[in-house]
């Protein structure tokens, strides 16, 4: 069975400075990983998803992140993080068929 | 395109009547999911569709929870009688494809509050 965990419940970090939000993962058969966005009041939307091709995944809003096989990671980072970043991020871990998210990080920013 | 639209946007009623939440999936979308959202217990998958056939309800907390995807452009979730544990925010998601590495879209949730 496959689970995922995100280290930090909330994350806090000045407006300009790097964001790592840490997710790790375990399963049984190679992972899919997924990191999505929940702004306020709103449903998750996608930020980027590694499906085992690329290891190091670009996504939306200038977010990236490192699938580490050896560390089974999957941390979510962005250079310089943007007032509008303040939500809460879920890592989430797929297949098979399943979805299975973590408990969440609420990512604040400060000005 | 209009995305997933769920509907009610809030729901409150009573301990004991039935609640019904809907979701109209993204025309085209071949698997739908719906979500429990809590403070308690996080994003839980409650059950999922392909091609409006259910795939893996265990998600389902118990008997008094039941879903349905009569055809491709809708599907309930119905909760009879209502708790009020029940009460979370419930969110349906579709994909373009198979379950697995598609990308889920989500709708915006139904917010019940059960008194």
């Amino acid at each position: 069975a496959q689970s995922v965990t995100q280290l930090g419940s909330h994350v806090s970090v000045s407006e300009g400075a790097l964001v790592l939000l840490r997710c790790n993962y375990s399963s049984s058969v190679p992972p899919y990983l997924f990191w999505y966005v929940q702004y306020p009041n709103q449903g998750l939307q996608l930020l980027l998803k590694y499906t085992s091709a690329a290891t190091l995944v670009k996504g939306i809003n200038g977010f990236e992140a490192e699938f580490k096989k050896s560390e089974t990671s999957f941390h979510l980072t962005k250079p310089s993080a943007h007032m509008s970043d303040a939500a809460e991020y879920f890592c989430a871990v797929r297949p098979p068929g399943k979805s299975t998210f973590g408990d969440g990080t609420t990512l604040t920013v400060k000005p | 395109d209009a995305g997933v639209i769920q509907s009610p946007r809030h729901e409150v009623t009573e301990m004991g009547q039935e609640v019904t939440l809907r979701c109209k999936p993204i025309s085209g979308h071949n698997s739908l999911f719906w979500y429990r959202q809590t403070m308690m217990r996080g994003l839980e998958l409650l059950i999922y569709f392909n091609n409006n056939v259910p795939i893996d309800d265990s998600g389902m907390p118990e008997d008094r929870f039941s879903a349905k995807m009569p055809n491709a452009s809708f599907s309930t979730l119905k909760i009879q009688p209502s708790e009020p544990r029940d009460s979370a925010v419930y969110f349906c998601a579709s994909t373009p494809g198979g379950p697995i590495t598609d990308t889920q879209y989500f709708g915006p949730g139904t917010r019940l509050t059960v008194l």
